[in-house]
């Protein structure tokens, strides 16, 4: 079975300034891969940035990085220089790749980031 | 980037009645899709996932009966509610795996089902 865990309901930020959103994970898969999406209040489910189990480097896509600490198991997003359309609900999941996963994605319950002017 | 588009994207609906929301591909084949449950300011809950050509695998206590998948082509999955309720309220999100990706969900623009 998976797990996500985000112990950060809501989250706030002053514009300009980097935040980083919690992930921890929990899964008996050797070969996995971890996700961040955001979801403003229109409701769309929007991929931010993918991290697998086996890359040896942090991903990062644009103001966007992962800090993947596998030992761990923490998968942290970090958001630089807030803007304040990053004002969103902001989900971590996971996908398992052992044989019946499917593809399917665990989510963790979310953090509500506001970004302050 | 992938394109998933969700039909409708709002509805509204008598108590008793079936309503059918539609989960597109635009520009990719997608064998797998994946049907989405959100409450108010709740996680993403795991309905099914649809197969493209075969039965759809439920998630423990999803009623088949009431949530009618049927994944007929590459691109096109519905999800039927029949005979829905006011409990049946909600938002619901289709999600489509796109083939050679790293796995990455894309996701259409939700459908906010609300029941008279």
């Amino acid at each position: 079975a998976q797990k996500i865990t985000q112990t950060q309901p809501g989250m706030f930020v002053q514009e300009k300034e980097a935040v980083t959103l919690d992930c921890t994970y929990d899964t008996s898969d050797p070969s996995y891969g971890l996700f961040w999406y955001k979801q403003p209040s229109s409701g769309e489910m929007i991929f931010l940035i993918y991290q697998g189990s086996y890359d040896q480097q942090n991903a990062t896509e644009g103001r966007y990085s992962l800090n993947f600490q596998k030992a761990r198991k923490s998968a942290n997003l970090v958001i630089s220089a807030s803007q304040l359309g990053d004002s969103a609900m902001y989900f971590c999941a996971m996908r398992g790749y052992s044989g019946g996963s499917n593809y399917k994605l665990t989510f963790g319950k979310g953090t509500l980031l506001t970004v302050n002017p | 980037g992938a394109v998933v588009s969700q039909h409708p994207s709002r509805v509204i609906c008598k108590s008793g009645t079936s309503v059918k929301i539609e989960c597109r591909s635009l520009d990719f084949q997608a064998t797998t899709m994946f049907w989405y449950r959100q409450f108010p300011k709740k996680s993403l809950m795991l309905m099914a996932t649809s197969n493209e050509g075969s039965k759809a695998t439920y998630e423990q206590g999803v009623e088949k009966d009431k949530f009618l998948i049927n994944h007929a082509s590459l691109t096109l999955s519905t999800l039927t509610v029949t005979s829905a309720h006011p409990e049946d309220s909600s938002f619901y999100i289709c999600s489509a795996h796109r083939t050679g990706g790293p796995g990455e969900l894309f996701f259409g623009e939700g459908s906010r089902l609300t029941v008279l």
